[in-house]
């Protein structure tokens, strides 16, 4: 099955400084990738997603990219700000349905 | 649009008993997945159901079961609770369930004394 590793496992940043957190997964045929944002005491919020035929998404402050060759895809979030304060998962499914192949998770703590 | 709805929020249960947690997905979708979050093992894949048809099923053992009515809402049933089975439980709802969006709802905390 499908393995996704995800480092680093916490990460503290100053406001207005980039984070990058950074996902490898091992199915080559996986090809759609999600992150999502979880706070506390609430669900996974998806944020942004890329798919296997993109190399790079950006929404405003966040930013994905995805090399396949290497089998590896990264969270870039710039000027970051204390509401950005969360867990973030990485995720990789395939097309066999809305089956999700999480990482473990980064804390992320943005210091005012 | 309301999002994907899940009740109760929290449950207290007895070792052995059985429980049974809801999830009304975000209207239209038709795709509906469960997941289990620990501390220890982070999100798992219980089973997915698409069109009232269970499609994809994790590694969990035979007292996890789910269905989904014809409303697309589903349910899922532990029996036989353990103490291990304590988690948030979480389910996600999407359009087709092929590679597309899925949205989580905020999870029910069950407990298991």
């Amino acid at each position: 099955g499908e393995n996704v590793e995800q480092h680093p496992s916490t990460l503290s940043v100053q406001e207005g400084d980039s984070a990058v957190i950074k996902c490898t997964y091992s199915d080559s045929a996986s090809n759609y990738f999600p992150w999502y944002k979880q706070e506390l005491g609430k669900g996974p919020q998806l944020i942004i997603d890329i798919r296997s035929n993109v190399g790079e998404k950006k929404d405003q402050r966040i930013a994905v990219t995805l090399n396949k060759t290497a089998k590896h895809f990264s969270l870039h979030i710039t000027e970051t700000q204390p509401e950005d304060s969360a867990v973030y998962f990485c995720a990789a499914s395939k097309d066999t349905g809305n089956q999700f192949y999480f990482g473990t998770g980064t804390s992320l703590t943005v210091i005012p | 649009k309301a999002g994907v709805t899940q009740t109760p929020r929290y449950l207290i249960k007895t070792r052995g008993q059985q429980v049974t947690l809801s999830c009304s997905p975000i209207s239209g979708h038709r795709s509906v997945s469960w997941y289990q979050q620990t501390p220890g093992q982070g999100l798992q894949f219980l089973f997915e159901y698409f069109s009232e048809t269970q499609r994809n099923k994790g590694n969990f053992p035979g007292r996890f079961s789910g269905r989904q009515f014809s409303n697309s809402r589903s349910e899922m049933n532990v029996s036989t609770l353990e103490l291990g089975d304590s988690a948030l439980y979480l389910c996600a709802s999407s359009q087709t369930g092929f590679t597309t969006e899925a949205f989580f709802g905020q999870g029910t905390r069950l407990t298991v004394v």
